[in-house]
């Protein structure tokens, strides 16, 4: 069964300090991985996508992250934070022939100014 | 509208209640589902449908009832709740339910007394 493991519960960041959020993931075949945002009182929304090709991904609002096999991670980076990025962030891991989608619990980032 | 719509967005009700929670895509999609996200908790799968048909029951209370009418709307109805069922619910949807991105809904902010 594919798992999803978000180490940091909360990350505080200052605005335009660069930010890194860690997943890893259990999965026998090579996995669909995804990150998703939520702000607050608001749905998921996807910030960007691994199925295959290029490991490193570019997102919306400037996010990136890069998908390395060999230590089961797809972490989520940005260069610069701005205050709006505030909010939860979601890693889910897939498979090209199943539905269910694995979330990790969740990482809380917090913006000073 | 565009994308996932979810009504309505805040839900209070007793023990005793019948309402509805629904969900609608503007996607143009085949499989629709039905998330529960509690607090400091991953998310939950409760239902999936796949062209009308559901094809997942993720052991979920028979209180919690869905219906797939067609593929652009799904509906959560709900009787005699407990006050563990307070949660958000989230209504996903995808091209197809294999190995496709999940667009999500704002969700519905439940609360039961």
């Amino acid at each position: 069964a594919q798992s999803v493991t978000q180490p940091d519960i909360h990350i505080t960041v200052s605005e335009g300090a660069s930010l890194e959020l860690r997943c890893n993931y259990s999965y026998g075949a090579t996995p669909y991985l995804f990150w998703y945002v939520q702000s607050p009182g608001q749905g998921l929304q996807l910030l960007l996508k691994y199925f295959s090709g290029d490991t490193l991904v570019q997102g919306i609002k400037g996010f990136e992250a890069e998908f390395k096999r060999s230590q089961s991670s797809f972490n989520l980076r940005k260069p610069s934070v701005h205050w709006s990025d505030a909010a939860e962030y979601f890693c889910a891991v897939g498979a090209s022939n199943d539905y269910k989608l694995s979330f990790g619990a969740g990482t809380t980032v917090t913006v000073r100014a | 509208e565009t994308g996932v719509t979810q009504t309505p967005r805040h839900l209070v009700m007793g023990m005793t209640n019948k309402k509805s929670l629904k969900c609608e895509q503007h996607l143009g999609h085949n499989a629709m589902y039905w998330y529960k996200q509690s607090a400091k908790k991953p998310l939950e799968l409760m239902f999936v449908y796949n062209f009308k048909e559901q094809t997942e029951n993720n052991s979920v209370p028979s209180r919690f009832s869905p219906e797939c009418p067609n593929s652009s709307h799904l509906f959560l109805h709900l009787h005699t709740l407990q006050p563990e069922d307070s949660a958000l619910y989230l209504c996903a949807s995808s091209q197809s339910a294999q190995g496709e991105t999940q667009y999500f809904g704002p969700g519905t902010r439940l609360l039961v007394l």
